[in-house]
């Protein structure tokens, strides 16, 4: 089945030693997202990727960096992790930028910050 | 501009008792409106989409929502609750000229035996 992968699902990692999260997907799709989410909250959007066009939130931090190196992959690079960061950090998908249509959500990552 | 207002963040409903999750919506557009359903420690999987086609949609797992402009309004419903219906539950805008997603601030769904 074409779906969204995330990678690990689970992470724990120690205040400001930097992590790294993967995101893969099967379903050829153009534009990808990453989002995070705390706990009893919305996903917020941190930034998301039109082919390799990066698009940066104005309020995500600059402790938030993402690389797209193939259409199939993008991760997330947490720098220096707060105990703030702490968070479901989830990828998604969509076929079509502009047009108003879904998104197709991974699994999610739940990162640890120690 | 685009907002989503889920009218209850907490509902508590028996099991095989209807369950109505309220949505209103604002748009300067026409806009897609979209349910999403969340499980605990899992990701978002679509109910059920409206994108200007039949005003009643029908989703996976018994779900339906009502598109009323007149309301500006997307209620979700469910005949009969079920245990596994249990989870967080996000409405969600978009329109045509944007790549993002709207979400309300979710409403969680308690279903009791």
């Amino acid at each position: 089945d074409a779906m969204v992968i995330q990678n690990p699902r689970y992470q724990v990692t120690q205040f400001g030693k930097p992590v790294t999260l993967s995101c893969s997907q099967t379903l050829n799709h153009n534009v990808m997202y990453w989002y995070q989410q705390k706990s009893s909250q919305a996903p917020k959007l941190l930034f998301h990727y039109y082919d390799k066009d990066f698009n940066n939130e104005a309020d995500t931090p600059d402790n938030f960096q993402s690389r797209r190196p193939n259409t199939s992959f993008c991760f997330l690079d947490i720098r220096s992790p707060g105990l703030g960061d702490a968070a479901m950090y989830l990828c998604a998908t969509s076929p079509l930028a502009g047009v108003g249509d879904e998104q197709f959500f991974g699994p999610g990552t739940r990162l640890t910050v120690l | 501009a685009q907002s989503v207002t889920q009218l209850d963040s907490h509902v508590s409903v028996s099991e095989g008792t209807p369950v109505l999750l309220r949505c209103n919506y604002s748009s300067s557009y026409s806009p897609s409106l979209f349910w999403y359903v969340q499980h605990p420690n899992k990701g978002l999987q679509l109910l059920l989409k409206y994108t200007s086609a039949a005003t009643l949609v029908k989703g996976i797992n018994g779900f339906e929502a009502e598109f009323k402009k007149s309301e500006t309004s997307f209620h979700l419903t469910k005949p009969s609750a079920h245990m596994s219906d249990a989870a967080e539950y996000f409405c969600v805008v978009s329109t045509y000229n944007t790549d993002k997603l709207i979400f309300g601030t979710g409403t969680r769904l308690q279903v009791f035996p």
